[in-house]
């Protein structure tokens, strides 16, 4: 089968640092996107993974282990508009997206 | 430079009905996907457009179908409308398969 697990809900603190795991199985890979997406509206592009290692981009960071099959997104410096959710997708050719991780940045 | 447009925004039909869902894609783009998002879970893939011709396609039933045009626009319509059918769809252009998706605003289906 083809499965893209990430957790449901977290919840963190305003100037904290959280990451938000994705781990896949999938008959292909050729890299894997993070998109974040606010209630109401479309997914935006946050990072795009081919290879191993960590890919950094200001705030954000994304680390790729294709062996494990292990993704994470790393937030640091949590603002309040970070809260959302986030999506991380696999392109198999087709794009396989997770069920998306809700993120509650509190005071 | 205008991003993704879709239309329309939002759009009530009856079980049974038909519906036509469009898009255009970012200027310079020439892919189009379509995905189907459910309240509270990450968006399905529908189909991928390339060149007018569906390249890639989910496990999606025939009732869904779609077409692209010359100018890389596209529509979605689905036939015999379903309860579950109810969901955003959404539409995202890139410049090539595997390359970053812009998304559109997605319209949102409510069938009764």
């Amino acid at each position: 089968g083809q499965n893209i697990d990430q957790p449901t809900e977290m919840t963190a603190t305003e100037g904290a640092i959280v990451q938000i795991n994705c781990t896949y199985q999938t008959s292909g890979f050729n890299g894997l996107f993070w998109y974040q997406q606010h209630a109401g509206e479309a997914p935006t592009f946050l990072s795009y993974n081919v290879l191993d290692g960590l890919e950094e981009k200001g705030r954000f960071s994304s680390f790729l282990s294709r062996s494990k099959g292990y993704s994470y997104l790393l937030l640091k410096e949590l603002q309040m508009k970070d809260s959302a959710s986030y999506l991380c997708a696999v392109d198999n050719n087709d794009m396989r997206f997770g069920a998306g991780t809700r993120l509650t940045v509190k005071p | 430079d205008a991003g993704v447009t879709q239309s329309p925004t939002h759009l009530i039909k009856t079980r049974g009905q038909q519906v036509t869902l469009r898009c255009s894609p970012k200027s310079g783009h020439d892919t189009v996907s379509w995905y189907q998002q459910a309240l509270g879970q990450g968006p399905q893939f529908i189909f991928q457009y390339y060149e007018e011709e569906e390249r890639q396609r989910g496990n999606f039933p025939d009732r869904f179908s779609g077409h692209q045009f010359p100018n890389y626009s596209s529509e979605l319509n689905v036939n015999a409308l379903l309860l579950g059918d109810s969901a955003l769809y959404l539409c995202a252009s890139s410049l090539r398969q595997g390359s970053e998706q812009y998304f559109g605003p997605g319209t949102r289906l409510t069938v009764t």
